[in-house]
């Protein structure tokens, strides 16, 4: 089973600031396929990013993804007061699916 | 828009099963190639979990850490799919969402819809 670390645990910013998000895969991901999520309390996440870099239907171009290998990046270019949420990242092998911990990203 | 509804008891003593149903309405039927349907839930400590998908056809897939316990089925003509989770433990407490997971060109899945999710919680 690949295991994903998302680093940092929690990160602080203000609003209009850049965001970079980081998940690390303890093996290499299965055509550089990498996933992200967002999820508000209280709510399902929400797909962010497919394909490493192909945004989801409704995703704001100030989202993007990056990466490949083991290693991925999630980027909020200016940080909007709606973007403070808990990210996931998600992996595909061997038909099964493993997420990352996440990543809290709180206001400063 | 599509939508999916989780349905099925909040409570749940250890040794039991716990069956949970996804109904799935609006635009989009069950039944179309590329769209798997599945489970994944999660714990304040272990984060998000998958537990298994299932293609309209049958053809299941399961997280092998639950698949001793775990069976997914499809209902096409009501639009629905289950989840039967056997000898449930404290350890099994979580929101258990099902979710429909869209699969690339290459056949990689990632999860395009989710149901709000369902608490269960496992106690006597």
């Amino acid at each position: 089973e690949i295991v994903l670390t998302q680093s940092p645990g929690t990160l602080s910013l203000s609003p209009g600031e850049r965001a970079t998000l980081s998940c690390r895969a303890s093996q290499r991901v299965s055509s550089s396929f990498l996933a992200w999520y967002q999820q508000k309390p209280g709510q399902a996440p929400r797909l962010l990013i497919y394909g490493t870099s192909s945004r989801a239907t409704g995703i704001p171009d100030r989202f993007s993804g990056s990466g490949s290998g083991t290693d991925f990046t999630l980027t909020i270019s200016r940080l909007e007061p709606e973007d403070f949420a808990v990210y996931y990242c998600q992996q595909y092998g061997s038909s099964q699916i493993t997420f990352g911990q996440g990543t809290r990203l709180e206001i400063k | 828009q599509l939508q999916l509804q989780e349905s099925g008891p909040g409570l749940v003593k250890p040794s039991e099963t716990v069956s949970l149903t996804c109904t799935v309405s609006g635009s989009g039927s069950i039944s179309i190639s590329n769209y798997y349907w599945g489970w994944i839930r999660q714990t304040p400590g272990k984060g998000l979990e998958w537990i298994g998908n299932i293609y309209y056809s049958g053809s299941t897939y399961y997280n092998p850490s639950l698949k001793s316990r775990v069976t997914i089925s499809v209902d096409t003509s009501k639009n629905q799919f289950s989840l039967r989770l056997s000898s449930v433990t404290a350890a099994d407490t979580a929101v258990y969402y099902c979710a429909r997971h869209i699969s690339d060109s290459s056949g990689h899945w990632s999860v395009d819809y989710w149901g709000q999710g369902t608490l269960v919680t496992v106690s006597s």
